[in-house]
């Protein structure tokens, strides 16, 4: 079972900021929060992970609260390309130190012109 | 170019018949990955491997058979199919098992009929 919890969908204006939420209350300390993207048709595309510290690179912003028990995406100036499902996801460790990522429903975000 | 390949890209078949996708990444990538998307969208993880050896296999029908003849290929035959087996399949590709980003391909669309 997916351990996040994400709203299913919101809409962002063309330019504006889009902060998408996620709920991770059960995050031990040792588990990263990663998220990805799916292009409609498409392959799910990596943007960001992070493990306490907010995190930034060329496509995205993770802020994770200090309990790290929730985080946020944000998508500086969202354009009509961002358009597609936001999953958040908790990376699991399986046994024998192998690890896999467990992906919800996501959220479907519409930037609208 | 390419970074993770599979093909086909739509594959249509009868029930009972087998049939096998190919991946192929060109990343230099220790460890792939098969995952199906079903209709309602969950991504569940099917198969990992790590240079040719199998390191992660979830309840998973033993119709479906992974191989991977070297470490940039991961194929999936899948034995008698079934109507239920229709949904897309992604292959991905990491470096090793931890924090890491993973590449997906496109996605075959499978339709059992």
């Amino acid at each position: 079972d997916a351990k996040t919890t994400q709203p299913p969908s919101m809409d962002c204006a063309e330019g504006r900021a889009a902060n998408l939420p996620c709920n991770h209350s059960t995050i031990s300390g040792n588990e990263y929060v990663y998220w990805y993207r799916q292009i409609h048709s498409q392959g799910p595309q990596y943007i960001i992970h992070g493990l306490k510290n907010n995190e930034t690179n060329e496509m995205a912003s993770l802020i994770i609260t200090e309990d790290r028990k929730s985080s946020t995406l944000i998508l500086p100036h969202a354009t009509l390309r961002d358009t597609a499902v936001y999953y958040c996801i908790v990376r699991v460790a399986n046994a024998g130190n192998n690890r896999k990522l467990i992906w919800g429903l996501g959220t479907s975000l519409a930037v609208n012109p | 170019d390419t970074a993770v390949s599979q093909t086909p890209k739509y594959l249509v078949t009868q029930m009972g018949n087998d049939k096998s996708i190919k991946c192929e990444q060109n990343l230099g990538h220790d460890t792939m990955y098969w995952y199906k998307q079903d209709s309602k969208k969950f991504l569940k993880i099917m198969f990992s491997y790590n240079n040719k050896e199998l390191i992660i296999n979830e309840t998973v029908p033993n119709r479906f058979s992974p191989k991977s003849p070297d470490k940039a290929h991961l194929n999936l035959h899948i034995n008698s199919l079934e109507l239920g087996d229709s949904a897309v399949y992604f292959c991905a590709s990491s470096y090793g098992q931890g924090v890491t980003e993973a590449f997906f391909g496109q996605g075959t669309r499978l339709t059992v009929v």
